[in-house]
């Protein structure tokens, strides 16, 4: 089955830095790419999402990019703020609806 | 328009008793989820629904967990005999159907087991 590796763990930023969080995974028939983000004791929520056939997506603060052959695919925060603290998830659609995700990246961001 | 609604929010239950969780999902969805998530982890896949039908199980323990999606909207999650194991946050969500589409999260249950 598909796995997804997520690196940091944790990433700690000054307020104004720009976050990187990078994922991979291992179907190369994997289609779509969403990131999730999760406060404290709430529901996971989609934040972007990016589909195989194109390599980059921004909104505002937020972009992915994806990386077909190699199999990657990362999510940038610019101009980082206290409200962006949160876990990040990646995912990845193997087809067929079936969403697997990321073990999530713990992202603090210090005034 | 109410988002997924699950019930219900918190649930502590002693070893070996049975519990059961539910989930309305949006309107319109077709397809729903029910996802583990222990602490510091990502969402884990238990059973997927298109319509009433499970058409991916494959990641639920069927000796001790059960679920089922009458007609095809609202879905029981159940647990008989809880382990402590199970002690986790449960997720539903829902999608529209098809390919890449966006899945919504309810806001959880979270199952402690003593």
């Amino acid at each position: 089955g598909e796995n997804v590796e997520q690196h940091p763990s944790t990433l700690s930023v000054q307020e104004g830095d720009s976050a990187v969080i990078k994922c991979t995974y291992s179907d190369s028939a994997s289609n779509y790419f969403p990131w999730y983000k999760q406060e404290l004791g709430k529901r996971p929520q989609l934040i972007i999402d990016i589909r195989s056939n194109v390599g980059e997506k921004k909104d505002q603060r937020i972009a992915v990019t994806l990386n077909k052959t190699a199999k990657h695919f990362s999510l940038h925060i610019t101009e980082t703020q206290p409200e962006d603290s949160a876990v990040y998830f990646c995912a990845v659609n193997t087809g067929f609806q079936k969403l697997v995700f990321g073990t999530g990246t713990r992202l603090l961001v210090s005034p | 328009e109410a988002g997924v609604v699950q019930s219900p929010r918190y649930k502590i239950i002693e070893k070996k008793q049975p519990v059961a969780f539910w989930c309305n999902p949006i309107s319109g969805h077709n397809t729903l989820y029910w996802y583990l998530q222990n602490l510091g982890q990502g969402p884990e896949l238990l059973i997927r629904y298109e319509n009433e039908e499970a058409v991916d199980d494959s990641q639920l323990p069927k000796d001790r967990f059960s679920a089922e999606r009458l007609k095809g909207v609202d879905s029981t999650l159940k647990i008989q005999p809880a382990e402590l194991g199970d002690s986790a946050v449960y997720l539903c969500a829902s999608s529209l159907s098809g390919q890449n589409t966006e899945a919504f999260f309810g806001q959880g249950t979270r199952l402690t087991v003593v």
